[in-house]
């Protein structure tokens, strides 16, 4: 049973335009979530993240959106440049989760075309 | 942030051989973890690493299979026992400094079981 999803496997974007990259979860406890971005043959790096008590969480060029009732989340990134090109994933925790990590979700390729 | 060395990056194992993977932090941390990203699949938690005791191990996976250390608040290792193809996977040490704070990721050892 998967609690964080991402539906797309991959989306391609011409660059200068905005990605969205969308993020659904199933519990509701979740109550803080993060964007990691991952290049081949290296680890993940954390990118931007939303506490539940936010619907809105800016940062430069990327910016991610929470839809509590939904149970839904995006990350918008404008405008889009080459070395977004990445793998993104969506990940969820719960305060009272304490050392139990993060749950992810199976990722994004985005691919920014030139 | 928090710089995570991994090694090996990668190897070749043979069936029913067992390999130790080495993750160094280069500052104390309060919650070091292991995590598995099979080919097409999200990060999954293996295990929390807690200094000083045995590791706390998520549904699915078990001591016997995966035995970790944990011997400071810098290091810890992951060993694969008893490797089999299904095992060929990408394993992740990361580490935090918050309860569901970011987590800091190593590169990765890429494992492929023959």
């Amino acid at each position: 049973d998967q609690q964080v999803k991402q539906n797309s496997p991959s989306l391609s974007v011409q660059e200068g335009r905005i990605s969205i990259l969308n993020c659904d979860y199933t519990n509701s406890m979740f109550d803080y979530f993060l964007w990691y971005k991952k290049y081949p043959a290296e680890g993940p790096t954390f990118l931007i993240s939303i506490s539940s008590i936010k619907d809105k969480n800016e940062d430069g060029r990327f910016t991610v959106f929470l839809n509590k009732s939904a149970k839904h989340l995006s990350l918008h990134i404008v405008p889009s440049q080459p070395g977004d090109s990445a793998v993104y994933f969506c990940a969820a925790s719960y305060s009272g989760g304490g050392a139990d990590g993060l749950t992810f979700g199976k990722g994004t390729h985005l691919i920014i075309q030139p | 942030s928090a710089v995570i060395s991994q090694k090996p990056s990668r190897d070749i194992c043979q069936r029913g051989t067992s390999l130790t993977i080495q993750c160094q932090v280069d500052s104390q941390v309060t919650m070091m973890f292991w995590y598995r990203q099979q080919p097409g699949q999200s990060l999954t938690l293996i295990a929390t690493a807690n200094q000083g005791s045995e590791a706390t191990y998520e549904s699915g996976f078990v001591i016997d299979k995966f035995p970790i250390s944990r011997p400071n608040l810098t290091f810890s290792t992951l060993t694969v026992s008893n490797m089999s193809p299904e095992d060929s996977s990408i394993y992740l040490c990361s580490a935090s400094r918050d309860r569901v704070g970011e987590l800091f990721f190593g590169e990765g050892s890429r494992l492929t079981v023959l």
